[in-house]
């Protein structure tokens, strides 16, 4: 089954960009993925969902200064203008017929 | 608008069962894969199960750490999610979520408090 590592931790200043990485296990690289947001003692948010081709769907209400890319088995989530609302978990999630697992989560400071 | 609302959860001893609820609405929910999260204090999202839609037989598949004790259903009458959870360990203990996957989009309820404990 699939496997997704993502950096425990990131920071980036007010009003600058981040990319967050997410890694697919080998032979899994084609997945698509979705990311998630999670602010401080709140529920998850769905952010997007991403597939291997480039092509992602956004959730509703989701500001276009979060982006995603990808680049072989990294799938990268990337908000530009940084808030401070932005501080927050942010968790990648795959899937197949039989599974689905979500990565570590990654703790964005915004400075 | 989305709106998925959790219930069910509380208190309960090792050994015991309890079923959560996720009534949705605003969305397809018939035409929609239906998903159980939860997370540990202080921890991570761990996957707990799906089941898919009637026009894939609602099958369903559960991680391994549930397989065997959890069961979930759905009523696409009701617009409802259920999380039957049996044979409850200490380690369940979690906030459990429900959320929907429409194959586009998806969506997150609030959460229910789960405490297995003596």
């Amino acid at each position: 089954q699939p496997v997704l590592t993502q950096s425990s931790s990131a920071s980036a200043s007010l009003g600058s960009s981040v990319k967050l990485t997410c890694t697919l296990s080998s032979g899994h690289s084609s997945y698509t993925i979705a990311w998630h947001q999670q602010q401080p003692g709140k529920a998850p948010r769905y952010l997007m969902k991403f597939e291997s081709s480039g092509s992602y769907n956004k959730g509703s209400g989701v500001p276009d200064r979060f982006s995603g890319s990808s680049s072989g088995a990294d799938r990268y989530l990337t908000i530009s203008n940084l808030q401070s609302e932005d501080e927050a978990d942010y968790y990648c999630e795959t899937w197949d017929s039989n599974t689905r697992v979500f990565g570590g989560g990654t703790k964005l400071t915004v400075l | 608008e989305v709106q998925l609302v959790e219930s069910g959860g509380g208190l309960v001893q090792p050994g015991g069962s309890l079923k959560l609820s996720c009534a949705a609405s605003g969305f397809t929910f018939s035409g929609s894969a239906m998903l159980w999260v939860r997370q540990a204090s202080g921890k991570g999202l761990e996957w707990v199960g799906r089941i898919r839609s009637k026009a894939n037989n609602y099958a369903t598949t559960y991680a391994a750490s549930v397989k065997g004790r959890f069961t979930i259903s759905r009523d696409d009458l009701k617009n409802t999610a259920y999380l039957q959870m049996n044979s409850l360990k200490t380690e369940d203990t979690a906030v459990y979520y429900c959320s929907g996957r429409d194959g586009v989009t998806g969506y997150w309820g609030q959460g229910t408090l789960v405490t297995v404990s003596s």
